[in-house]
């Protein structure tokens, strides 16, 4: 099985930092990355897919980029209600598999 | 609008069955892959098995694999997941999730989740 390791696994920023989140593959997965955020109790929803294309209605201080094994998720400038987990997932082949996450916190 | 509910969570001993039900609605629920994703309590998520549209293909995770069903009525919209022979580390908040149409992979709408717990 992919898998995908986060890094870091915990963040702490500030409202109107750049943050930037990783995702390393443990084998090159083309652009077949997505990017969710998960906040308590609630299901995740999905942000960015094919590593770089972003969901409509997501706004657009998100950003990912990469392809093979290397992938980032940018938060331009972090509003209070960025403040959640976030995690990859690779389709590009079965088992599917999701990162760790990456707790984002505010300092 | 797009919604899917899930159902059929509770608390069963180890080595007992459970079935999970996901209701689809708002959409054309035969035309869309389906999947389902767990999370443990405060870990992270974790990608269980996946159904195809007409029910023709099925992938599970390693870690269920033997062990769990994956199936869907399209007549009635509905995905299922049968567990067996369940264990403590199954225990776990079930989503189910639709994969967005289209030749791009992501899983664009969620359910609530049903919780599982598995203890003696």
């Amino acid at each position: 099985a992919i898998q995908l390791t986060q890094s870091p696994s915990s963040l702490s920023a500030s409202v109107g930092d750049r943050v930037t989140i990783t995702c390393r593959a443990s084998q090159g997965i083309s652009s077949s990355l997505v990017w969710y955020q998960q906040k308590p109790g609630k299901a995740p929803k999905f942000l960015i897919y094919d590593a770089s294309s972003l969901e409509s209605g997501v706004p657009s201080r998100f950003s990912g980029s990469g392809s093979g094994t290397d992938f980032t998720l940018t938060i331009s400038s972090l509003q209070p209600e960025d403040f959640a987990t976030y995690y990859c997932q690779q389709f590009n082949s079965y088992p599917i598999t999701f990162g760790q996450g990456t707790r984002l916190e505010i300092k | 609008q797009v919604q899917l509910v899930e159902s059929g969570g509770g608390v069963v001993q180890p080595g007992t069955s459970l079935r999970l039900s996901c209701a689809a609605s708002g959409y054309t629920f035969s035309s869309y892959n389906m999947h389902w994703v767990r999370q443990a309590p405060g870990k992270g998520l974790e990608w269980v098995a996946v159904i195809w549209y007409d029910g023709s293909n099925k992938y599970y995770a390693d870690s269920v694999k033997g062990r769990f069903t994956i199936s869907r009525d399209n007549s009635k919209n509905t995905l299922y997941l049968q567990m067996n022979s369940l264990r403590a580390e199954d225990t776990a908040v079930y989503y189910c999730a639709r994969r967005r149409s289209g030749s791009s992979n992501a899983l664009d709408i969620w359910g609530q989740g049903t919780m599982v717990t598995v203890s003696s």
